[in-house]
């Protein structure tokens, strides 16, 4: 079963604590993606990777970090220095323009 | 720089009639274009895509999109709504960076029974 995976599907983190988001695709694809979407709005593009141990910043990539250690997985952390981390956050990868994307993340900090 | 603005926030039509979604672009050079579609608290999937290729471009699920570069426009349209068709809808233009994605502001589309 080929596609791109997001874990978990909900977390709730209190102020203060750093997290991370999990995403992982089995379709082979040299670049991966991370957007922000907010309610109402498009998305915005937090980080990206073309290849893996590189990656570039992305629209608002304040507050966040990446690593690209394996082709297949791309993981964001959340810092505390995120000044409104409560969103829902999505994953993407893809060949040239093209991407897909995983089911997203919904992230809750109270 | 690249843009897309999408011209209506808000869709709503009934069960069995035509749908349109507009959306127009900018860009300095023959960009590609999509569409895409979100159901509440799911990720995006891809209903079709622009490459320089043929202008009338179909897409999953009924969908079409022409492009028009006179008018740089990229309207998605169905001939019949289905309930199964109410969800957000992107357009989206290639950035100048390769690999890079300019997304709309969205459109929701309602369908009334």
């Amino acid at each position: 079963d080929g596609g791109i995976t997001q874990s978990p599907k909900y977390l709730f983190r209190k102020e203060g604590q750093n997290v991370t988001l999990s995403c992982e695709q089995n379709l082979n694809h040299d670049a991966m993606y991370w957007y922000r979407q907010d309610p109402g709005q498009g998305l915005r593009l937090i980080y990206y990777s073309q290849i893996v141990n590189d990656f570039q910043k992305g629209d608002i990539a304040e507050g966040y970090s990446v690593s690209r250690e394996k082709k297949e997985s791309f993981p964001l952390t959340v810092t505390s220095a995120q000044k409104n981390p409560t969103a829902f956050y999505l994953c993407a990868s893809g060949q040239k323009y093209e991407q897909y994307f995983g089911p997203g993340t919904r992230l809750t900090v109270t | 720089a690249q843009s897309v603005t999408q011209l209506d926030s808000h869709v709503s039509v009934s069960e069995g009639t035509p749908v349109l979604l507009r959306c127009n672009y900018s860009s300095s050079y023959s960009p590609s274009l999509f569409w895409y579609v979100q159901h509440p608290n799911k990720g995006l999937q891809l209903l079709l895509k622009y490459t320089s290729a043929a202008t009338l471009v179909k897409g999953i699920n009924g969908f079409e999109a022409e492009f028009k570069k006179s008018e740089t426009s990229f309207h998605l349209t169905k001939p019949s709504a289905h309930m199964s068709d109410a969800a957000e809808y992107f357009c989206v233009v290639s950035g100048i960076s390769s690999y890079k994605l300019i997304f709309g502001s969205g459109t929701r589309l309602l369908v009334r029974p």
